[in-house]
């Protein structure tokens, strides 16, 4: 299985501030048809995963832009501009590329 | 906009068949690939398995033996079945959908809570 890891595990943050998480896969997330899947993911509390960014860095509809996804290969970053309110809860990145598709273990993000 | 709903027990003996039932309502496409989803209390989601056009079917290892995904021709609704379920079963389990499960679930069930207990 190809697993990924995220760092770091709890991410507090300021508001208005920026934040990142990083997601790294122990091999390639290359599909032979040329596309990354790597994703990601909010859950709040009680609520149902939503996805925010597919394939690296295609953002979902209704999605604000101050969220963004880049990387290649095995090495990927979620990125917040600016970190509001809304945006507390848990990220997940997902790889879709060798079955079975896995998500990271989560990074929990909270206000300071 | 498609919309799932998950029905089924609350909870399941040990030993026992946990059967859950998704069902899809709105608009919805039979290039679609059928997902279930769970996530044991505070840990990440883990992908059960998936069905395509009521025949491509594909499993997660860690699961093979013991599950089985189905749906009706008409794709109104699919169904989970796991047997000889134990402790470690106890999840919210999740039924969701898109057309490239690659690049992760469009649109997700609200969610059902299973604990396996005696």
């Amino acid at each position: 299985d190809a697993v990924v890891t995220q760092s770091p595990l709890s991410l507090p943050v300021t508001l208005g501030q920026p934040a990142s998480i990083s997601c790294r896969s122990s091999q390639s997330l290359v599909w032979t048809d040329g596309s990354t899947y790597l994703n990601w993911f909010h859950q709040r509390p009680g609520q149902s995963p939503r996805r925010l960014i597919y394939k690296v860095s295609n953002r979902d509809s209704g999605v604000p832009d101050r969220f963004s996804g880049s990387g290649s290969g095995t090495d990927f970053t979620l990125t917040i501009s600016r970190v509001e309110a809304e945006d507390v809860g848990i990220y997940y990145c997902m790889q879709g590329t060798p079955w079975p598709w896995t998500f990271g273990q989560g990074t929990k993000v909270e206000i300071k | 906009q498609v919309h799932l709903q998950e029905s089924g027990p609350g909870v399941v003996k040990p030993s026992e068949t946990l059967s859950l039932t998704c069902v899809v309502s709105g608009a919805s496409n039979r290039n679609n690939y059928w997902s279930w989803i769970r996530q044991p209390p505070g840990k990440e989601p883990e992908w059960i398995g998936y069905v395509y056009n009521s025949g491509v079917i594909n499993y997660s290892p860690s699961l093979r033996g013991r599950v089985t995904i189905s749906t009706d021709a008409s794709q109104t609704q699919f169904s989970l079945k796991l047997t000889s379920v134990t402790a470690a079963d106890t999840a919210v389990y999740y039924c969701a959908t898109s057309r490239n499960p690659r690049s992760g679930l469009d649109v997700w069930g609200q969610g059902i809570t299973v604990a396996v207990s005696s």
